[in-house]
Formats: C-alpha cells, sequence, structure tokens
C-alpha cells in the first residue's frame, strides 16, 4: 500500500445525485492532488491543495468541488454529473510540490455516471 | 498535443521474455522523468526517477534509460514475470520548481504463460 487511501472505491451514481469522494494520506506530506483517468489518456490534473491552500484549479467544471480540511484529508463533491465524467479519479500526496519530491497516489474512485 | 507520447499504446509478451517500452516528450525545461507502474484497480506507484544527468537507472529487472538531447527514454523489462502485467507511465516534470506533471497515456504490457 502507498499510503494513502480513497474510498468508495466504486461509485454509481446518476446525473442528479450529489456525492462524495474521500482521499486520506497517512505519510505526512504537505501537498494533495486530484486527478481523472480516463480510458487510453493521459491522466488530468484537477486541482493542487498545498499546505491546505487550493494552489490550482485547472479549468474543471464547478460540478467538481475539492475540500481540503486538513493536510491529510482531501474531498471532491460531486453534484449533477454528466456521463462523460465516468471515469476513474486518483488522489495524490507528495511531500512538497517541486523538485524530485514522488507523487504517492492512492487506489483510485471508479465513478460510473448514469 | 500531449507533450509526452509512450509507445506502442499494448504489447503481449511471453513469460520469461524481455520487452522494452518508448517514451517521447517534448516538455521544456526539464527536471526530471519518472516512470510509474500502474496494476488494474490500483494506483500508479513509481519505478524509476531519472533527472537530466543519468543515463541510465535499474529497479530490479526494470531499467530506465534517458538521452536528455533527443528527448527520449526507455523502460527495458528483463525476464518478464506474470505480475509484470500493468500500465507503464512515463511521466515528465517540467521547471524543477513546477508541481504540474506531464503525463503519457501509457502502454499496457499483458504477460502471458
Amino acid at each position: 500500500e502507498t499510503g494513502v487511501t480513497q474510498t468508495p472505491r466504486h461509485l454509481v451514481m446518476g446525473m442528479t445525485n450529489k456525492k462524495s469522494l474521500k482521499c486520506e494520506q497517512h505519510l505526512g506530506h504537505n501537498a494533495m492532488y486530484w486527478y481523472k483517468q480516463s480510458a487510453k489518456k493521459p491522466l488530468e490534473l484537477m486541482f493542487v491543495y498545498s499546505l491546505e491552500e487550493r494552489v490550482e484549479n485547472n479549468s474543471v467544471p464547478s460540478r467538481f468541488s475539492p475540500e481540503c480540511p486538513n493536510s491529510s484529508h482531501l474531498f471532491l463533491h460531486l453534484h449533477t454529473l454528466q456521463p462523460e465524467d465516468s471515469a476513474l479519479y486518483l488522489c495524490a500526496s507528495s511531500q512538497g510540490t517541486g523538485g524530485t519530491y514522488e507523487q504517492y497516489f492512492g487506489p483510485g474512485t471508479r465513478l460510473t455516471v448514469t | 498535443k500531449n507533450q509526452v507520447e509512450q509507445s506502442p499504446q499494448s504489447l503481449i509478451i511471453l513469460e520469461g521474455k524481455n520487452c522494452t517500452l518508448q517514451c517521447n516528450y517534448t516538455v521544456s525545461p526539464f527536471s526530471n522523468l519518472r516512470w510509474y507502474k500502474q496494476d488494474t484497480g490500483r494506483g500508479p506507484v513509481s519505478l524509476t526517477i531519472m533527472t537530466f544527468s543519468e543515463n541510465t537507472k535499474s529497479n530490479g529487472r526494470y531499467t530506465a534509460t534517458l538521452d536528455a538531447d533527443t528527448k527520449q527514454s526507455s523502460l527495458h523489462i528483463t525476464a518478464s514475470q506474470l505480475s509484470d502485467s500493468a500500465s507503464y507511465i512515463c511521466v515528465v516534470r517540467g521547471g524543477s520548481n513546477d508541481y504540474k506533471l506531464s503525463f503519457g497515456a501509457g502502454t499496457t504490457v499483458t504477460v502471458r504463460a
């Protein structure tokens, strides 16, 4: 295990539902990330938090809303999603945001929007 | 256009055989390049990291090479095992203070007995 956990592992939701993804890191890292991984495509960076401050919102639609209450926890709140939002959502953490700091990934949440 | 291109998209090899995966990038400036392994149902895990001055780095049966002049990297898997079946992702970091990474789409390797 990488020290980054994500729940739930699988989620099926309708377009009118509201749900939240949770990520927790046990590594004492200062930065956390949300990525979207679609089949056969490169990972897409969605949000970056450094020391609990959001430093990146990569043109993500407002139907995705991140929350970072402390340096160990990261949430992604979902509402009125579209079928094209179906993907694997990966959370990652790192000691810092630059240099050679490795990003440690969680196992992901497989999201299906019906 | 993606700044990190990987080839092939997928490959199938027999257990015990070797294979080489390719990564070409256009990211500039260049800080470092990592190869990640992503097993089905799991997140990516780093195999190697290479900086500008490094040409070769090994991690067990995995050997990565880097040619910073031609902006090419390769990952060689020796004596493949069934557990090597996974997606291998090439990731490039630009400026040393840049938190943004450029990801390749990955090469899916299937090892058959």
